[in-house]
């Protein structure tokens, strides 16, 4: 069964401190794979997108690394800011089936000062 | 551009009810999609459609209907709400198929009581 895992389930961390989320996933055949942060009352907005040839790929403070033999994935965060503060979505996509994109649940990061 | 515009942000309906939630994007994307958002899930896939006219059904579709008349609007029916459709519904699109960058509305917070 193609499924997407995400852990931590949640996450509290101080200001300027960095985190690591992880992703974990079954779904094959494996297209591509991307983060999305979702802030609290809106849609989620992609971060970033990773194919399978590549290991690691940065936005800003935002870097997602994939290891495709292992499928796992991580979004790693530094120098956190507040506005940090909502939940990330990790999303594969598979080239086949009525479940092309399977979605994780969510880790839901809190930055606090 | 204001991208995805849904509506209502927020609705109640009793058990029974009829309603529609509208989805207008302004990007001239050619793929749109509706999905749902329950407390700690995953988002599931409700209809996609590819084009005007094209409409398919995702991975949860039962109790709904989409129509696609125009490449800008894609609406989501319910006929019948039942307590199961209580849930957060977020419209999205993109330029290309399920896989690439989706861009999403705000979302429709939905109870049926």
């Amino acid at each position: 069964k193609n499924q997407v895992e995400q852990s931590p389930q949640s996450l509290i961390i101080l200001e300027g401190k960095n985190c690591t989320l992880q992703c974990n996933y079954t779904v094959s055949p494996f297209s591509n794979l991307r983060w999305y942060k979702q802030d609290t009352g809106r849609g989620p907005v992609s971060l970033t997108i990773m194919t399978f040839s590549e290991n690691t790929k940065s936005n800003g403070r935002y870097t997602a690394t994939l290891d495709a033999d292992t499928k796992q994935s991580s979004l790693h965060i530094t120098a956190s800011q507040l506005s940090d503060s909502a939940s990330y979505i990790c999303v594969v996509s598979s080239n086949s089936g009525n479940t092309p994109l399977v979605f994780g649940k969510g880790t839901r990061l809190s930055v606090i000062a | 551009n204001a991208g995805v515009t849904q509506t209502p942000k927020f609705r109640i309906l009793k058990i029974g009810q009829s309603m529609t939630l509208q989805c207008a994007q302004d990007m001239n994307h050619n793929y749109m999609y509706w999905y749902r958002q329950d407390p700690g899930m995953g988002l599931k896939l409700i209809y996609y459609s590819v084009g005007a006219g094209i409409t398919d059904k995702g991975e949860v579709p039962n109790g709904y209907n989409v129509s696609r008349s125009t490449t800008e609007d894609f609406p989501l029916r319910l006929e019948l709400a039942a307590p199961s459709q209580t849930s957060v519904y977020f419209c999205a699109s993109s330029r290309r198929g399920l896989g690439t960058e989706a861009f999403f509305g705000q979302g429709t917070r939905l109870t049926v009581v």
